[in-house]
């Protein structure tokens, strides 16, 4: 089955750790980007990635850190520098068609706690 | 700013009556999305309409598209309690930067 898939589902990380999280697609898509959600709100873009070895900082990238060292991973590690990393994480995916967005896809997110 | 605005930011509705969202943008688009998220899920793409078509449908969904108000509106037709959800627009720039910007979202509660 083609699609994205981020792991894990819930994740706890004690202040003052680094944590790492998946996001892999089989999709064969160009672009992939990480979001933050904050209960009721939108989302809030972190990275994104058009291509391989290629990544641009988006809205809120202060405590974050990303790679892109295959087109099917993605992953986005939350360090320590982020004062507030309790949230909702969401990792998309998308088809570039003469320059521009098409279809995003979307994985199931992780909620990261930190306890 | 690339990112859209929805218009209304809640909107509660009876099964079976239509919902209307609103969004609005500032730069000139190529195309312009519309996504829907579940509580606690992933956002799940409905519908893309570009920048030269004007009305798009869906099944129960149509979307318009009005370049010279820089806005676009999604309906929803004879809703049901499993459309319950955050609705969002996404428009994508003509300069476009590789940005996937979304705004705050409309939720939309449709009772039984």
């Amino acid at each position: 089955d083609g699609g994205i898939t981020q792991s894990p589902k819930y994740l706890f990380r004690k202040e003052g750790q680094n944590v790492t999280l998946s996001c892999e697609q089989n999709l064969n898509h160009d672009a992939m980007y990480w979001y933050r959600q904050d209960p009721g709100q939108g989302l809030r873009l972190i990275y994104y990635s058009q291509i391989v070895n290629d990544f641009q900082k988006g809205d809120i990238a202060e405590g974050y850190s990303v790679s892109r060292e295959k087109k099917e991973s993605f992953p986005l590690t939350v360090t320590s520098a982020q004062k507030n990393p309790t949230a909702f994480y969401l990792c998309a995916s998308s088809i570039r068609k003469d320059r521009w967005n098409t279809e995003a896809f979307f994985g199931q997110g992780t909620r990261l706690t930190v306890v | 700013s690339q990112q859209g605005e929805e218009d209304p930011q809640a909107l509660s509705i009876q099964e079976g009556e239509n919902a209307t969202m609103n969004c609005s943008y500032k730069t000139s688009i190529n195309n312009l999305q519309w996504y829907r998220q579940n509580s606690g899920r992933g956002l799940v793409h409905l519908i893309l309409i570009r920048s030269n078509e004007r009305e798009k449908h869906s099944g129960r969904l149509r979307v318009t598209l009005d370049t010279s108000k820089k806005s676009s509106s999604l309906l929803i037709t004879a809703s049901r309690a499993a459309d319950t959800a955050s609705y969002f627009c996404a428009p994508i720039g003509s300069g476009n930067t590789g940005k996937l910007i979304f705004g705050q979202g409309t939720t939309l509660q449709v009772k039984p």
